[in-house]
């Protein structure tokens, strides 16, 4: 079974709207965490935000906040007000367990984000 | 305050041919991953160190990757034998390892990646 599931490929929106991305996971282990990614043409990785299992509440980081729903194991991804800049693919990925076990994180197949003017 | 850095930005190769990959890990940082894209892919887990743990090496596709991590430093990945299908971008993160909790601590820092075109 996936571990990171992005079901949306490729999204458009227009410029100054607001656009959620998708994302579910798969895990049986309580403590996790889960970041997204963008990922520009030029190919470098930038960390967006980040949310603990165990956070109470959703991460926001400026433009970005997290949905998050445990419950539902979706974790996705909302940008307000986009820009032209915010053209990109986008990575959902999960780090699972706490500790000094792997930490290496596992992504999803991405989506990509065009803004139109 | 320099980022992630990865030599060479882009390899050719022929098919059996050898190659290394290199990996300069933010100073301070313990841990460092090495991931893989293929084209229009998300990453792929190859190989992760912890400070002077033995690597995890669960993610290597076959036995022809290895890498090893100098003096907790600079990490190698090798890839023996190239075949057309090791083809991808080859990217490098580190992070400050597994104490704490919070983006701080969990984020990893990638690297620019080295793309690897077999002929």
């Amino acid at each position: 079974a996936q571990k990171i599931t992005q079901t949306q490929p490729g999204m458009f929106v227009q410029e100054k709207e607001a656009v959620t991305l998708d994302c579910t996971y798969d895990t049986s282990d309580p403590s996790y965490g889960l970041f997204w990614y963008k990922q520009p043409s030029s190919g470098e990785m930038i960390f967006l935000i980040y949310q603990g299992s165990y956070d109470q509440q959703n991460a926001t980081e400026g433009r970005y906040s997290l949905n998050f729903q445990k419950a539902r194991k979706s974790a996705n991804l909302v940008i307000s007000a986009s820009q032209l800049g915010d053209s990109a693919m986008y990575f959902c990925a999960m780090r699972e367990g706490r500790g000094t076990g792997r930490r290496a994180l596992t992504f999803g197949s991405g989506t990509r984000l065009q803004v139109q003017p | 305050g320099a980022g992630v850095s990865q030599s060479p930005s882009n390899k050719v190769t022929e098919k059996g041919k050898d190659v290394e990959l290199r990996c300069d890990p933010i100073s301070g940082h313990t841990a460092l991953y090495w991931y893989r894209q293929s084209l229009g892919q998300g990453l792929e887990f190859l190989i992760y160190f912890q400070g002077n743990s033995a690597p995890d090496k669960s993610g290597l596709p076959s036995d022809r990757f290895s890498a090893e991590r100098t003096g907790g430093s600079v990490s190698t990945l090798t890839i023996q034998r190239t075949q057309q299908e090791d083809s991808a971008v080859y990217l490098c993160a580190s992070s400050l390892g597994p104490r704490g909790q919070g983006s701080s601590y969990n984020e990893q820092f990638f690297g620019p990646g080295t793309r690897l075109t077999v002929l």
